[in-house]
């Protein structure tokens, strides 16, 4: 099976402007995670969605939105972009079934904001 | 709030086993302990998990203390290959929430 892929890899953007980041989970896998990861935080986590629902969230301000699509593709999104924002994005899939615990990790989006 | 606290880096000799601790003195009940582990420019991958009982598998054992304050994954045959950056971390909702410290750099040496 593929692996769980990202597009763009890199993104260089500035501030004030929206990014788009995609996610494409690993075939059967229904749930797909967003993370947020940077030197000083460390990895956190963004949101959680299943079957095209968002299933949870973490703390981050409204400026950060995700959908997820019929086919478990996702997308996140955010908006009026902060310097602060330049991270690596990850997305995670897993497959949800009963006893699965692992998560599966995409390569990243690195998105620089000056 | 960092809920799991570990050493920044730690070396290790090649062929030897490598004992990574962590801390996560205010776990509750219902959340799992799980270690991951990042190699550089790429995303986290799975090595184990559990609740309070010590696992194995290929990669790893998991060794978790009676009052699940505190883990030690041990990597028993440590390789070049196991250099990375590996990171515990505790959740409730099957792993899909997961929130990663500043993890601890492990150097394996020849």
């Amino acid at each position: 099976k593929a692996g769980v892929t990202q597009t763009p890899r890199y993104l260089i953007k500035t501030r004030g402007q929206q990014v788009t980041l995609s996610c494409s989970p690993i075939s059967g896998h229904r749930s797909v995670s967003w993370y947020q990861q940077t030197p000083g935080q460390g990895l956190q986590f963004l949101f959680e969605y299943f079957s095209e629902t968002q299933r949870n969230k973490g703390n981050f301000p409204g400026r950060f939105s995700g959908r997820q699509f019929s086919n478990s593709r996702s997308e996140m999104n955010v908006s009026t972009l902060e310097l602060g924002d330049s991270a690596l994005y990850l997305c995670a899939s897993s497959p949800q079934t009963s006893g699965t615990y692992e998560q599966y990790f995409g390569p990243g989006t690195r998105l620089t904001v000056t | 709030d960092a809920k799991t606290t570990q050493p920044p880096s730690m070396d290790c000799a090649e062929g030897r086993a490598a004992n990574l601790p962590c801390n996560h003195s205010t776990i509750s009940g219902n959340e799992y302990v799980y270690w991951y582990r990042q190699i550089h420019s790429q995303g986290p991958q799975y090595i184990i998990h559990g609740l309070k009982n010590n696992e194995t598998n290929e990669m790893a054992s998991l060794i978790i203390t009676e009052d699940r304050k505190s883990s030690t994954l041990i990597l028993p045959h440590a390789t070049l290959r196991d250099t990375a950056v590996y990171y515990c971390s505790v959740d409730n909702n099957a792993g899909n929430m997961l929130t990663f410290g500043g993890g601890t750099r492990l150097m394996v040496k020849p």
